[in-house]
């Protein structure tokens, strides 16, 4: 078993849909959670952080941890057709220098 | 600045062939990543260095060599590629780690290098 599991089925949502995303992770020693984005051919950039459980909010977008299900979250409120990209869940262990990502969603909003 | 940058962005090679990807970053960072992305696979890390003159093999090292003797350079070596390595690498550098929890530890990433091995 992977240590990060999404599901890296694509998923397209009309423009004003609200974008659901998650990732399960087995690791109980994860204590930073990650959200990148990586638009068409460009590399992945850093678009939401969480420090141990909890909601984080940024403008149109949410990430949610919980840790007592190792389950993470990402909502996108208000797609806009300039959200489509695919979106990597990526966590980190206290102290370690590496991350784990996710296989990745690719969204696409249709205007 | 112009943050991690990467050499070639495109490159097709016949099996047997061997070549350099060369990574660059310009932000001091300590930390240097490479990893490849290939569909419904992810990122998966190849090798990865947390300093000069180091090194160490990630989830997927072999068929590939890696050097740090710059700081600021971190390559990736294929000595006989193979049509398996047919992928996108990307580079990534961060800081040293810190446990701030104001410190994600963020790693930046360069554009990407596409290597078709025929």
């Amino acid at each position: 078993q992977k240590e990060v599991e999404q599901d890296p089925g694509p998923l397209s949502v009309p423009e004003g849909a609200i974008v659901s995303l998650n990732c399960t992770y087995s690791n109980s020693a994860f204590q930073y959670f990650m959200w990148y984005r990586q638009y068409s051919r460009k590399g992945p950039e850093l678009l939401m952080y969480t420090y141990s459980s909890g909601n984080k909010e940024d403008g149109r977008f949410t990430a949610q941890v919980d840790k007592s299900s190792k389950y993470i979250s990402l909502f996108i409120r208000d797609s806009q057709p300039s959200d489509s990209a695919t979106y990597l869940c990526a966590m980190r262990i206290l102290g370690g220098n590496r991350l784990a990502f996710g296989k990745g969603n690719q969204v696409v909003v249709i205007p | 600045n112009a943050g991690v940058t990467q050499t070639p962005k495109f490159r097709v090679l016949k099996t047997g062939q061997s070549m350099t990807l060369l990574c660059a970053q310009d932000m001091n960072h300590e930390y240097m990543y490479w990893y490849r992305q290939d569909p419904g696979m992810g990122l998966r890390l190849i090798h990865y260095s947390v300093g000069e003159g180091t090194t160490a093999k990630g989830e997927v090292p072999d068929g590939y060599n890696v050097s740090r003797l710059k700081k600021q350079n971190f390559l990736l070596g294929l000595e006989s590629a193979a049509p398996s390595q047919t992928s996108v690498y990307f580079c990534a550098s961060s800081y040293l780690f810190s446990d701030r929890r104001t410190s994600p530890h963020e790693q930046y990433f360069g554009p990407g290098t596409r290597l078709t091995v025929t």
